[in-house]
């Protein structure tokens, strides 16, 4: 069964840093590009950063540009977002998700998505 | 980037009776190789997003067939033939052509009249 479990949130003071984790397991981590998507309280989903399997390409949503940085441990099957200079505005649950379109052919394989991690930027 | 616009926003749905989403993007999500990477999610209250429509009209294993995806180009379509009480949620469509960055449509919210 595919496992995603994120960890590391938690409230953090406007200008802070904070280091997410996702754990995986249930799969292959190392075949999959792997995303983080947030959810700011009552809105809706936004991406944010994803990263290819070999590590290799990473791309960011601009808001995050130069602020987080994406990284993987493919010998651990954990993913991490490293997001420094912290906004309100990026408060918000964090979700690990698999690859969107991971196909062969016309058959993708399914997405998982962790549980979430709150992350409050406040004073 | 690429606009998502779904409407309605807010979707009240009596029991039983068929339910329909639409979203438009601002440009063509038909990639040079030739597919359309539109994909939809659910999220119930309190979970996470669960994919069901891959590529515009494909279901995800184990979503019911209730569900249907169509459309091409800039205009999408989730249709729920009859609508359940397990349905009541927020549906978000996605496009992967042009990313990134990948785009969400701002959900519609479904609730039960």
């Amino acid at each position: 069964e595919v496992q995603l479990v994120e960890s590391g949130g938690g409230l953090v003071q406007p200008g802070g840093s904070l280091r997410l984790s996702c754990a995986a397991s249930g799969f292959t981590f190392s075949n999959y590009w792997m995303n983080w998507v947030r959810q700011a309280p009552g809105r809706g989903l936004e991406w944010v950063a994803n990263i290819k399997q070999d590590g290799s390409e990473k791309y960011y949503v601009d808001s995050v540009k130069g602020r987080f940085t994406i990284s993987r441990d493919n010998a651990k099957n954990s993913l991490s977002l490293q997001m420094n200079s912290l906004r309100a505005e990026d408060t918000a649950v964090y979700y690990c998700a698999t690859d969107f379109f991971a196909c062969s052919g016309d058959s993708c394989r399914q997405t998982s998505w962790g549980q979430g991690t709150l992350v409050t930027v406040s004073s | 980037d690429v606009v998502m616009t779904q409407s309605p926003l807010s979707l009240p749905v009596t029991l039983g009776q068929p339910a329909s989403i639409s979203c438009r993007s601002s440009q063509s999500l038909v990639h040079s190789d030739g597919d359309t990477y539109l994909i939809w999610f659910q999220q119930r209250p309190g979970q996470s997003p669960r994919r069901l429509i891959y590529k515009v009209s494909n279901r995800d294993s184990g979503v019911p067939d209730r569900f249907s995806g169509s459309g091409s180009g800039t205009d999408f379509t989730l249709k729920i033939s009859r609508v359940e009480a397990e349905d009541v949620g927020v549906y978000y469509c996605m496009e992967g052509t042009h990313w990134p960055p990948y785009t969400f449509g701002q959900g519609t919210k479904l609730e039960i009249k």
